[in-house]
């Protein structure tokens, strides 16, 4: 079956804009949750969403949003870009449950210039 | 505060020697352990998991993991190294079985020379 998929795979973006990133889950899974990677910090956990609700939630600032539709397809956003938000961001779906096993995407490179 | 300690940040084998990669996490609740294996430009793969029981758990690609509750260890073991195996290792802590919201270690890149 389909993978998790994660677009653009690539993205250059100025200071101050806002970006989308789009990630849809392998059939079936209702629970998307959200990393940033950077070399500094690492992979830190933004957010998770299940059946369309915050489930769980990192410690990044209110300019990182997210939201998941009823196909359990989920979005995140980030408002007002800094130069710091150049990052990797991964998302990784799973069905939920206990246990299960979350499966990665290869993610999308988010360049600030 | 939960946190997970990837002491070494960068280890060289040689193929076919053994290789231990070291994980330590501070976790207040029942930890759930996981080790991942992340290829330059792919996304991150589970190796294996740890929920209970058997302190020893077998992965995939030969990988193996070992629970020590008295020393907040997950120590990452492969008996013999293939050149293949070269990648980062991330270690992480959830709070469920499922892998969600998770909590990295900084991760341990891992060269094999030949």
């Amino acid at each position: 079956k389909a993978g998790v998929t994660q677009t653009p795979r690539y993205l250059i973006k100025t200071r101050g804009q806002q970006v989308t990133l789009s990630c849809s889950p392998i059939s079936g899974h209702r629970s998307v949750s959200w990393y940033q990677q950077t070399p500094g910090q690492g992979l830190q956990f933004l957010f998770e969403y299940f059946s369309e609700t915050q489930r769980n939630k990192g410690n990044f600032p209110g300019r990182f949003s997210g939201r998941q539709f009823s196909n359990s397809r989920s979005e995140m956003n980030v408002s007002t870009l800094e130069l710091g938000d150049s990052a990797l961001y991964l998302c990784a779906s799973s069905q939920g449950g206990g246990g299960t096993e979350a499966f990665f995407g290869q993610g999308t490179r988010l360049t600030v210039v | 505060a939960q946190s997970v300690t990837q002491p070494d940040i960068h280890i060289t084998v040689s193929e076919g020697a053994s290789l231990e990669l070291r994980c330590n996490y501070s976790y207040g609740a029942t930890p759930y352990l996981f080790w991942y294996v992340q290829s330059p430009g792919q996304g991150l793969q589970l190796l294996l998991k740890y929920f209970s029981g058997d302190t020893l758990v077998q992965g995939i690609k030969g990988f193996e993991a070992e629970f020590k509750r008295s020393q907040s260890s997950f120590n990452l073991r492969k008996p013999s190294v293939h050149w293949s195996d070269a990648a980062e290792y991330f270690c992480a802590v959830g709070p469920n079985q499922a892998g969600t919201a998770l909590i990295f270690g900084k991760g341990t890149t891992l060269s094999v020379s030949s």
